[in-house]
């Protein structure tokens, strides 16, 4: 059984302030997405990384796969109020095909 | 453009009802799976499904459960004689060939919450 374990569950940080978080497992992933879902709607995909190593970028959102593709990292840079929200990784399995394994999803609230 | 549709957006049922959740992918995705969602955790694989095929159904609990995707109309989760804890939020997902590839995200709806008393 494959697994994600995010961390922090919760972050509750002042508007200005840079965060990090993490996903981490002991599988390899072909692909693994990172999504942002609001109260009472569903998960928004924000980005697809595949390559080990890689880099992607989306305004102040950094994301990284690590080179094992095993674990992913989200770095937000100047949090605003506007980022609050729960951020959920998920990875697409090399023998799982089209099933997506979700973390348990971090609570990021940014205070203005 | 219409994103994917669920309905309803809220259920209630009292134990030993029958649920049934429908969803509409976007158009033109083939491809539709179903996720369950507890309260303050992650979501859980159920069910993929292409069009009158299911595909994967290793999430779903073999009791009770069930889903289709009929070559016309949305696909439909059933849950049969519910029990309390089968209250969470379902979500569907769709995509237009694969998904969890860098080609072809994965498009959620807004979930359809489903309350047991």
């Amino acid at each position: 059984t494959q697994l994600l374990e995010q961390s922090p569950q919760f972050l509750s940080i002042q508007e200005g302030e840079n965060l990090t978080v993490y996903c981490n497992s002991s599988s390899v992933f072909s692909s693994l997405q990172w999504y942002r879902q609001e109260p009472g709607e569903g998960p928004v995909l924000l980005v697809t990384v595949v390559t080990g190593g890689e880099v992607k970028k989306l305004k102040r959102l950094t994301f990284q796969f690590g080179d094992a593709r095993k674990d992913s990292s989200l770095h937000i840079t100047a949090a605003q109020p506007g980022d609050t929200g729960l951020y959920l990784c998920a990875g697409a399995g090399e023998t799982s095909g089209s099933r997506l394994t979700f973390g348990e999803g971090t609570q990021l609230t940014v205070n203005p | 453009n219409a994103g994917v549709m669920q309905n309803p957006r809220h259920l209630v049922r009292r134990r030993g009802q029958e649920a049934r959740l429908r969803c509409s992918p976007m158009k033109g995705h083939s491809h539709v799976y179903w996720y369950r969602q507890l309260p303050e955790e992650g979501l859980k694989f159920m069910v993929y499904l292409q069009k009158e095929n299911i595909i994967d159904e290793s999430g779903m609990p073999k009791e009770r459960f069930s889903a289709e995707f009929p070559k016309e109309g949305p696909s439909i989760l059933r849950i049969q004689q519910v029990v309390r804890g089968d209250s969470a939020a379902y979500f569907c997902a769709s995509s237009p060939f694969v998904g969890g590839q860098d080609n072809s995200p994965l498009h959620f709806g807004n979930g359809t919450r489903l309350t047991v008393t």
